[in-house]
């Protein structure tokens, strides 16, 4: 399957720090999901972004297929962007999704 | 809409025993999934389908059954429960739509510990 490596694992910001995450994969892929975790175990469609770039409110995310990465920027962070930040690919074949292991955000007051 | 719906959110197993967890959609998606996740972890394919009465094995099938009789159930079996099914299990869909789109949407999951 495909290998899918998420940066840092884990990040700790003061309220109103900006930050960058990291999804790297192995392979080509149809399509690429970022989700929030919140801390009661919800997972939170945050973009659907197989290529390009996307913004919504103080989020945004870049993929870049070619090279195989994709990053999510969290601006003005807040205490409620705390909670763990899922990388998810699609294979080419059988429509498989893939996650990687997450990056754990606690934003301090 | 109630999008991705699962039932039970929590259940306590004893070593040997069966179940099944429920997962429904009404989003009219043609791609359902099951996931489990562990503390800590990513989320691990577990099963996966196309359509109804086509299933097909993700990366951790041991020790699970699924069947696809409508597009919208996706039931998930337990067969003899172990302590390394003790997780949380999620269900998804996805449109699979033609020119590629094929966002995931995810049920709130439900905890299972086996015991």
């Amino acid at each position: 399957g495909i290998q899918v490596e998420q940066s840092p694992p884990d990040l700790i910001l003061q309220e109103g720090a900006n930050s960058t995450l990291r999804c790297n994969f192995s392979d080509s892929v149809n399509n690429l999901q970022w989700f929030h975790q919140n801390p009661w175990g919800q997972l939170i469609n945050l973009f659907y972004i197989p290529s390009g770039t996307k913004q919504n409110g103080r989020l945004s995310a870049t993929t870049v297929a070619t090279e195989r990465y994709s990053l999510l920027y969290i601006s003005s962070s807040q205490t409620t962007d705390s909670g763990v930040y899922f990388c998810a690919v699609e294979g080419y074949n059988f429509n498989k999704f893939y996650f990687g292991s997450g990056t754990k955000l606690n934003v301090k007051p | 809409n109630a999008g991705v719906t699962q039932t039970p959110k929590f259940r306590i197993l004893k070593i040997g025993q069966s179940m099944t967890l429920q997962c429904a959609q009404d989003m009219n998606h043609n791609y359902m999934y099951w996931y489990r996740q562990d503390p800590g972890m990513g989320l691990k394919l577990i099963y996966y389908s196309v359509g109804a009465g086509i299933t097909d094995k993700g990366e951790v099938p041991n020790g699970y059954n699924v069947s696809r009789s409508t597009t919208e159930d996706f039931p998930l079996r337990l067969e003899l429960a172990a302590p390394s099914q003790t997780s949380v299990y999620f269900c998804a869909s996805s449109p699979s739509e033609a020119g590629g789109y094929n966002e995931q949407f995810f049920g709130p999951g439900t905890r299972l510990t086996v015991l």
